[in-house]
């Protein structure tokens, strides 16, 4: 079942925060995070595995409430490289495939 | 770390002729593979799942004899659309897992994408 992400686009200036959210109607027992750039390839960011599970990557960082089945994507002090469509991915039913988010896109100018 | 070839990038074929996409693991050997297929600014659909000596494993409401998959070896995975139609332009994309080395998380690596345009 395909994780639900909000919000669907985020506009920024440099510099400024922004939070990326990605919920579960099922059980979550694991959440990768991809950023994709048009015409590009989606690009690993993260995956976090335990519920209370915090991990940061540059200035980007995540978090995994298990119990509340969602995680959410921070990115602060936003810099122009940011931009592009975040996916949040969970395991399909099998446990083998990521099954996507329908994506966030994040846009940040100078 | 590991990557993931995929060939050719962009291809133009003409309706009713068959494409064929190769997948290919370069440092490391992958059991699973995966198929995905972007239809412009919406999320990664999966497709398959490509097995090593096995047959694939498709997702609800791909058409198994439409996009065939074979994965003959640990490293390479091969989708051929065939039979190509204007409806089947679109982004596909492979990606696989590097099994893990203790105390390390891998993620999935995903190719460079093959756009398709079906004329």
């Amino acid at each position: 079942q395909q994780p639900v992400q909000s919000p669907q686009a985020v506009i920024l200036r440099e510099g400024e925060d922004a939070v990326i959210n990605c919920s579960s109607s099922k059980a979550l027992y694991s959440v990768h995070w991809y950023r994709q750039k048009h015409g590009e390839a989606p690009v690993f960011l993260m995956i976090l595995l335990k519920g209370g599970e915090q991990k940061g990557h540059e200035k980007i960082s995540a978090s995994f409430n298990e119990k509340k089945q969602q995680s959410s994507l921070y990115l602060t002090a936003s810099q122009l490289s940011y931009s592009g469509t975040y996916f949040c991915g969970t395991p399909n039913q099998a446990g083998t495939a990521l099954i996507f988010g329908k994506g966030t896109t994040l846009s940040v100018s100078s | 770390g590991a990557v993931v070839s995929q060939h050719p990038s962009w291809v133009i074929c003409k309706s009713g002729t068959s494409v064929k996409i190769e997948c290919r693991s370069l440092d490391f050997q992958a059991t699973t593979m995966f198929w995905y297929r972007q239809f412009p600014k919406q999320s990664l659909m999966l497709m398959a799942t490509s097995n090593e000596g096995s047959k694939a494993t498709y997702e609800q409401g791909v058409e198994k004899d439409k996009f065939l998959i074979n994965h003959a070896s640990l490293t390479l995975s091969t989708l051929t659309v065939t039979s190509a139609h204007p409806e089947d332009s679109s982004f596909y994309i492979c990606s696989a897992r590097e099994l893990p080395r203790q105390g390390s998380t891998r993620g999935y690596t995903f190719g460079s994408g093959t756009r398709l345009t079906v004329v």
